[in-house]
């Protein structure tokens, strides 16, 4: 159960595209296209950004989408707000009712 | 509106025992399995345990496999987290979670601090 790996920071200005990259094994990403994204604000309680790898619930603004190659998952922000502004976290499923979480990213809107 | 309130966090001492609750609201609790995630002070969101939404199949991370026990009680809309024989490195925010038919959780509750400090 290692964590996924992610860039500890991601920065970009208003109007811009960042992505954020999340790497785990064939074991968990790999494996499974049950991928999702949260966001979390200082101090505040995760929310779901993205699941089953590029799925958006409802609410949330299309300028936030998912990818997924092997092993290696991708939250893509376009447009970026000052709003945005705050730590990601990727998490997939790995089998057997067990989850991974990375170790999360902090973006900053320059 | 789905509402999700931990409760039970606090100071504790190395081997000691504390219990978390969650109280569920504004969806059929019943229904759903649900979810313990836990964050270090400063660090990421560790997932800890499942339970089923009718409470016969439980899981653990291996961090705490034999100190912690996952329960609910759906006549009382509650989720539980029992744990013993804490550590240190058990200090964290304990946020429970709701997970959706597919493998993702959809809603979190704002999360209860749990200390373990001599």
């Amino acid at each position: 159960q290692s964590a996924l790996t992610q860039p500890r920071s991601v920065s970009g200005s208003p109007g811009q595209s960042v992505t954020i990259s999340c790497t785990g094994t064939s074991s968990d990403v790999g494996d499974y296209n049950y991928v999702s994204w949260y966001q979390q604000h200082p101090g505040k309680a995760p929310k779901l950004m993205i699941y089953d790898v590029s799925m958006r619930p409802s609410g949330i603004a299309d300028r936030f989408s998912g990818s997924k190659s092997d092993n290696t998952a991708s939250l893509t922000i376009s447009g970026l707000q000052a709003e945005d502004e705050a730590d990601y976290y990727c998490c997939s499923y790995a089998g057997s009712y067990t989850w991974v979480f990375g170790g999360g990213t902090k973006l900053t809107v320059l | 509106e789905v509402q999700l309130l931990e409760s039970g966090g606090g100071l504790v001492r190395p081997g000691g025992s504390l219990r978390l609750s969650c109280a569920a609201s504004g969806f059929t609790f019943s229904s759903y399995a649900m979810t313990w995630v836990r964050q270090a002070p400063g660090k990421g969101l560790e997932w800890v345990s499942f339970i089923s939404n009718g409470g016969g199949s439980t899981y653990y991370a291996d961090s705490v496999q034999g100190r912690f026990t996952i329960s609910r009680d759906n006549s009382k809309n509650t989720l539980y987290l029992q744990m013993n024989s804490l550590r240190a490195e058990d200090t964290a925010v304990y946020f429970c979670a709701k997970k959706t038919d597919q493998q993702e959780f959809d809603f979190w509750g704002q999360g209860t601090l749990v200390t373990v400090s001599s």
